[in-house]
């Protein structure tokens, strides 16, 4: 059965880089599927921040993209989000997820990131 | 981007009954790629309906999904106690990818 599980802090400076891992279980992370973050707030509900490829192929939301970094380590069946420079707008719930032409069909549980000094 | 717009935010209904939910994009979805969730709270969003109109494995068949181009709906069947959530449409045609801002169906 297929599983993700986000982990990372809770809690982040404004002006500071925010930096999950999404672990995947039961499934390689080398086989023919994409992997994402979506993050979801009350203000602007669920927003799509970008998917990567096992080769490392990137898509970003333009929004988000000049501060946004995912990469993949495949050895380790994992893969990150980065994103620098804060603020308390990117307070939310991040979300990782197997996703197959954007479709996500396998959803992590979800942690609460909270951007606060 | 495309906007995609669910309303009514918030729908009442009773079990039993059929509910139909709408979801209007601000322009034509490329290959009608688009998907349905269904999210409880406190819970990671579940894969209903992609490609407008096919269930996702394990997904009850009074769940389905309609439309093409700019108007998608999704209807239930027969509402059961357990699908009393929210429900989110999302359009994966163009970059980038984008999500309605939901709605919430409640017991009448």
């Amino acid at each position: 059965q297929v599983q993700l599980q986000e982990s990372g802090p809770g809690l982040v400076k404004p002006s500071e880089t925010l930096s999950l891992l999404c672990t995947v279980s039961g499934y390689s992370i080398r086989s023919a599927y994409y992997w994402g973050w979506i993050r979801q707030s009350p203000g602007k509900g669920l927003e799509w921040i970008g998917t990567i490829y096992h080769s490392g192929t990137t898509y970003h939301n333009p929004s988000l993209q000049s501060r946004v970094t995912i990469s993949v380590d495949t050895s380790k069946n994992q893969f990150s989000l980065k994103l620098s420079s804060v603020t308390a707008a990117d307070t939310a719930v991040y979300y990782c997820a197997r996703a197959l032409q954007n479709i996500f069909d396998y959803w992590g549980q979800g942690t609460l990131v909270t951007v606060s000094s | 981007d495309i906007v995609l717009t669910q309303s009514p935010g918030t729908l009442s209904s009773s079990p039993g009954e059929r509910a139909t939910l709408p979801c209007r994009a601000s322009q034509s979805v490329s290959n009608n790629y688009l998907a349905w969730y269904q999210q409880k709270p406190g819970q990671a969003p579940r894969l209903l309906i992609y490609g407008a109109s096919s269930r996702a494995t394990g997904i009850p068949h009074r769940f389905s999904g309609s439309g093409s181009g700019t108007d998608f709906t999704l209807t239930i069947d027969r509402l059961e106690p357990e699908d009393f959530a929210v429900y989110y449409c999302q359009q994966y045609g163009s970059s980038p990818i984008t999500f309605g801002q939901g709605t919430r169906l409640e017991i009448k």
